[in-house]
């Protein structure tokens, strides 16, 4: 069975400019979730999704920010503007259910110059 | 706040001794509790959870050991092998929040 997907790998962008990432969850898997994980840190949770519903989406800076779960499969998460600060680790996990196992991707590695 | 952590931030090892990982949690709601393995340039991995109805649980070559007195958890790898070389996490949850992960323990095993 395919793990978690993500897209790109690796990512390196100018500072104001906007950027994508693309994730697809283990199938049959309702809940996805995108953390940020700086250098040397744990994963810290930026947004969950319930199927196509964003239920919790307080650590999402909104004002550049945006994700979207279209028919409650794959995810993009954009950031508009970036800044030099944005640069991380971008993870997509998955689980069955919101109490389940949470299943990560390999992530994708942002740098902002 | 919540906050999982207070560990070693490096561990190192012989190949084929145990090895032993700490993580201190201070939520004392919290009722389930993962490790996770991450190796460079990976995402995390699952490798044992346990929730707080138990103190023991113990998979391949792993255990993972909880004391909810003292907010303790720990992880034993039995004859570490080269392969087990990575960071480790430690995360932990209360029902119906968010997934807290600690900062990590690097794990080196020299050969």
């Amino acid at each position: 069975e395919a793990g978690v997907v993500q897209s790109p790998r690796y990512k390196i962008i100018e500072k104001k400019q906007p950027v994508a990432f693309w994730c697809n969850p283990i199938s049959g898997h309702n809940t996805l979730y995108w953390y940020r994980q700086n250098l040397g840190q744990g994963p810290e949770l930026l947004i969950r999704y319930e199927n196509e519903e964003a239920v919790d989406d307080s650590q999402l800076p909104k004002d550049r920010f945006s994700a979207e779960r279209l028919k409650g499969v794959d995810s993009t998460l954009k950031i508009q503007p970036a800044e030099l600060g944005d640069s991380a680790v971008y993870l997509c996990a998955s689980s069955l259910d919101a109490s389940g196992t949470q299943y990560f991707g390999p992530g994708t590695r942002l740098l902002v110059l | 706040g919540e906050s999982v952590g207070l560990h070693l931030p490096t561990l190192s090892v012989q190949e084929g001794d145990n090895s032993i990982i700490n993580c201190a949690y201070s939520n004392s709601a919290s009722d389930y509790f993962i490790w996770y393995k991450q190796e460079s340039g990976k995402g995390p991995q699952f490798i044992i959870d346990i929730r707080s109805n138990m103190d023991k649980r113990q998979g391949q070559r792993v255990t993972v050991l909880l004391n909810k007195t003292v907010k303790h958890l720990s992880l034993q790898i039995a004859a570490t092998q080269p392969g087990d070389s990575a960071v480790y996490f430690c995360a932990e949850k209360t029902s119906g929040s968010r997934l807290t992960f600690g900062e990590g323990t690097q794990l080196t095993v020299n050969p």
